[in-house]
């Protein structure tokens, strides 16, 4: 099994919000990332945990803060977002860090988020 | 740095057509390469993979080659059915220090529709 799962599907928001984006899997991946896409876009890297641990943040504004709680679980937590912020976040995993490049990453369904 | 060129879209093509997008690299030492497959409003889906010089990957009628003297990993089917309108993603995995996770760099993206 190969299912990584993200809730909500859906997400309006206003820019003085706070939310909340989840992403769970249960395959025993030690590495998980959050992803941006835009309409016609490839994914953009946000953050990366290995092993529970941030390893890598892409000069992400701070209105967006990632959670990683256990070696199953990552949110991202929303603040004050901008309507340019509105995109399909995506969650994905990879089992091993470090493994090699043949490491695979596998990807959630996204939250589609509008940021009015 | 890693880079990964596809070719430019939209491709439209009838049913039973056969299918080339064209997906070139520059990489430092021996990255794995993927093609992803994003359906409409979906997520990104592994579709095949490479991990070293002239494996093939395959899966569901597609497949592609790693040709390092080219670097290049072109996505072929031989017969392409409506359900396979989708974008797909070429992309590659190096760079990233020993023990690290490993980070995807994404093509543009190929936007295939295909007819009835």
């Amino acid at each position: 099994d190969t299912e990584v799962t993200q809730t909500p599907k859906h997400l309006v928001m206003g820019m003085t919000n706070k939310k909340s984006l989840k992403c769970e899997q249960h395959m025993g991946h030690r590495a998980m990332y959050w992803y941006k896409q835009k309409a016609k876009k490839p994914p953009e890297l946000m953050f990366v945990y290995s092993y529970e641990k941030l390893s890598i943040n892409e000069s992400v504004p701070s209105r967006f803060s990632p959670e990683c709680p256990n070696s199953s679980l990552l949110n991202l937590h929303l603040h004050a977002l901008q309507p340019e912020d509105s995109a399909l976040y995506l969650c994905a995993s990879s089992p091993r860090p470090g493994a090699g490049p043949q490491e695979t990453q596998y990807f959630g369904p996204g939250t589609r988020l509008l940021v009015l | 740095g890693n880079s990964v060129t596809q070719m430019e879209g939209p491709v439209t093509l009838s049913e039973e057509a056969f299918l080339t997008i064209n997906c070139t690299y520059t990489a430092t030492g021996y990255p794995s390469l993927f093609w992803y497959v994003q359906y409409p409003g979906e997520g990104l889906q592994l579709l095949l993979k490479a991990t070293k010089a002239d494996d093939k990957g395959s899966n569901k009628g597609f497949e592609a080659t790693y040709r390092k003297e080219t670097t290049s990993f072109h996505l072929e089917k031989g017969s392409v059915q409506v359900s396979d309108s989708a974008v797909y993603f070429c992309a590659l995995s190096d760079g990233a220090p020993s023990g690290s996770a490993r980070q995807l760099t994404f093509g543009s993206g190929t936007q295939l529709t295909v007819l009835p």
